[in-house]
Order: C-alpha cells, then sequence, then structure tokens
C-alpha cells in the first residue's frame, strides 16, 4: 500500500530563509507526486506536480525516486508563504485512489 | 462562484444521529471526490464517483455512504454519528476520471456531540 509521510508538523522561519518541507513516500512502482497549500480560510489547492517540473511562486519539488522523496523548496521564503502545505501521491494507472500526508504548517515570521 | 461547492459549512448534531453532507463540482466536472480530515489522521480519501458510479473507495466505513446524482452533484450520507465522526469533509472535483488536479470545496465541519 502506498504511504505518504511528512516528517514535520510545523515548520517555522524568518523572512528571507530558505524553507525546505519534507515529503517521503513508499509505493513499489512509478507514482506521480504533488503538492496542495492551503492559506488560511482558502481552500486546498494545487500547488505543483512533479511531471510538469515547475516553479510555482518560486516553490520547486524535485522527485528523487532512489530517496523516495519529494521535498518542497524555496530559496528565500516570504511572509504570504505562510499556509498548510500537504504532500500527494497517486498511483501509476488504474483508479484513483490518492494518498496526503499529514501536512505541514509553515510560518513565515516577518 | 462557479468552483466547487458544499453545504451546510457548519453541522452539530448528536451521536446516534444521521447527517448528509452536500456538494456541487466545478461546472463541467464529471468526477467528485470525498475526503475527510481529523486532526490525528490527515487527510483521508473515502470515495470517488464518476459521472454518477462509484470509481473508488478509500477508507470509508459501511456507516458511510455517497452517491452522485444526475445533475452530477454529490451526497455524502452519515449515519450512526460517533464523537470520532468530528471532521472536516472535504468534497472536490476534476474533469475526468483520472484527472491529476482536483479542485477542493471549502469543507463541511461536523461537530458530533
Amino acid at each position: 500500500a502506498q504511504r505518504v509521510t511528512q516528517p514535520e508538523k510545523l515548520l517555522s522561519v524568518f523572512k528571507g530563509a530558505p524553507v525546505e518541507l519534507k515529503c517521503n513516500y513508499s509505493y513499489s512502482g512509478s507514482p506521480e507526486l504533488f503538492w496542495y497549500v492551503q492559506y488560511s480560510r482558502q481552500r486546498l489547492q494545487l500547488l505543483l506536480r512533479h511531471i510538469s517540473r515547475e516553479s510555482i511562486k518560486g516553490f520547486t519539488a524535485d522527485l528523487n525516486k532512489g530517496e523516495t522523496s519529494f521535498h518542497l523548496k524555496k530559496p528565500f521564503a516570504q511572509e504570504e508563504d505562510s499556509a498548510m502545505y500537504y504532500c500527494a501521491l497517486r498511483p501509476e494507472g488504474g483508479s484513483y485512489i490518492p494518498t496526503f500526508g499529514r501536512g505541514t504548517s509553515l510560518i513565515v515570521h516577518p | 462562484d462557479s468552483g466547487v461547492t458544499q453545504t451546510p459549512k457548519h453541522l452539530i448534531t448528536a451521536t446516534g444521529q444521521r447527517v448528509t453532507l452536500r456538494c456541487s463540482p466545478r461546472s463541467g466536472d464529471l468526477s467528485v471526490y470525498w475526503y475527510q480530515q481529523s486532526l490525528d489522521q490527515g487527510l483521508q480519501f473515502l470515495i470517488q464517483y464518476y459521472n454518477g458510479e462509484e470509481r473508488a473507495k478509500g477508507n470509508i466505513l459501511e456507516r458511510f455512504s455517497a452517491q452522485q446524482f444526475p445533475d452530477l452533484h454529490s451526497e455524502l450520507n452519515l449515519s450512526s454519528l460517533e464523537l470520532g465522526d468530528s471532521a472536516l469533509y472535504f468534497c472536490a472535483s476534476s474533469s475526468t476520471s483520472g484527472s491529476n488536479e482536483q479542485f477542493f470545496g471549502p469543507g463541511t465541519r461536523l461537530t458530533v456531540l
């Protein structure tokens, strides 16, 4: 069975500091990985997906199959980045049964 | 609002009762997903419907059931409620059954007393 682990419940940094939100997964095949974000009083929304290899709001995430990780990174955190971040895994093929991590709350202090 | 809508926003009820949560997907989206978010379990996938038919099942209790109607809105029925059912219930929709991106609703907060 697939599993997504976000080891940090809370990550607190100062503005301008680098940020790395960790995500590790276990899955025997080739999954698709996503990061979702939920800002205060807003809906959960897709931030980025590994197949797009894009940078959104300065965030990037690289899928490391050897380490089974998909860490989310940003070189210089901004106060508006404060939010709840969820890593999610979608198994290859077949029915869509997504697995989400428990989330990491990022707080960026001024 | 052409996004995913959920009603009610808040629901307070007693143990043993039954409630129905409603979700309307984004215009044009055929697939609806239900999730339960509790403090200790995180975001748990419950069930998916696509164009009226059940497509995938996750950690959904037998006391819970769902359906998707011809107009594509969906309802999640929770019965014989227990204290542990208190959680935030999210609905999401996507255009296809296996779409990469899901669009989430604002959630319904259920409190069982």
